[in-house]
């Protein structure tokens, strides 16, 4: 079955760390770029980083720049997010996403990070 | 940086025929994509490269896109399309993703 399973979510203090992991099956992994996309409760899609498909290429929004790293290992099929330095508005539920180009062709499930002390 | 606007909700009644529009300057120019997600789910794409279905999405799906605006229209709605309804580009500029802020669709 073609699909992205998040994992790694949970609650962290202002200030602490955390690594989202997503992994990938179904489908050749190597051969796609990934997305982070994130939603804050009862708010809309914000795009958060992408990787390419080799992990030479990353991108991200400029709310995250310098405390996210986005990172891949195509060995194992996952795609992970280290986000340090974490504020209180990083509350969200993360999704990672199969990027076609700029297309996100393929969601995950999502996984709620929870930033509170 | 590059904004998306797109009206925070549309009613319509059954049957009937749904305009969503996301606007951006010269957005006729770049490739727009449109999500759908119902609560408590992820999204799903439904329209790629303006006017493109992926395979599931049914034919009463389709969008357009020229000059400022870009459209997502839903023809014979059904109460199953009830949804935030997401617009998206890539910011050549930028190398950014961009989504609009999302609309709601209610079915009357």
């Amino acid at each position: 079955e073609v699909q992205l399973v998040e994992s790694g979510g949970g609650l962290v203090q202002p200030g602490g760390s955390l690594r989202l992991s997503c992994a990938a099956s179904g489908f050749t992994f190597s051969s796609y770029w990934m997305h982070w996309v994130r939603q804050a409760p009862g708010k809309g899609l914000v795009w958060v980083s992408r990787i390419s498909s080799d992990g030479s290429s990353t991108t991200y929004a400029d709310s995250v720049k310098g405390r996210f790293t986005i990172s891949r290992d195509n060995a194992r099929n996952t795609v992970y997010l280290q986000m340090n330095s974490l504020r209180a508005d990083d509350t969200a539920v993360y999704y990672c996403a199969r990027g076609e180009g700029a297309v996100a062709g393929l969601w995950g499930q999502g996984t709620l990070v929870t930033v509170s002390s | 940086s590059y904004v998306l606007t797109q009206p925070p909700s549309v009613s319509v009644a059954p049957g009937k025929t749904a305009r969503i529009t996301c606007g951006g300057n010269n957005i006729g120019s770049k490739s727009v994509h449109w999500y759908q997600q119902k609560p408590g789910q992820a999204p799903v794409l439904g329209i790629y490269y303006d006017s493109d279905r992926p395979s599931g999405i049914p034919e009463r799906f389709s969008g357009s896109n020229s000059g400022n605006t870009a459209t997502l229209t839903i023809s014979g709605v059904e109460a199953g399309d009830e949804a935030d309804y997401y617009c998206q580009v890539w910011d050549s500029s930028s190398d950014h993703v961009v989504f609009g802020g999302g609309t709601k669709l209610t079915v009357l």
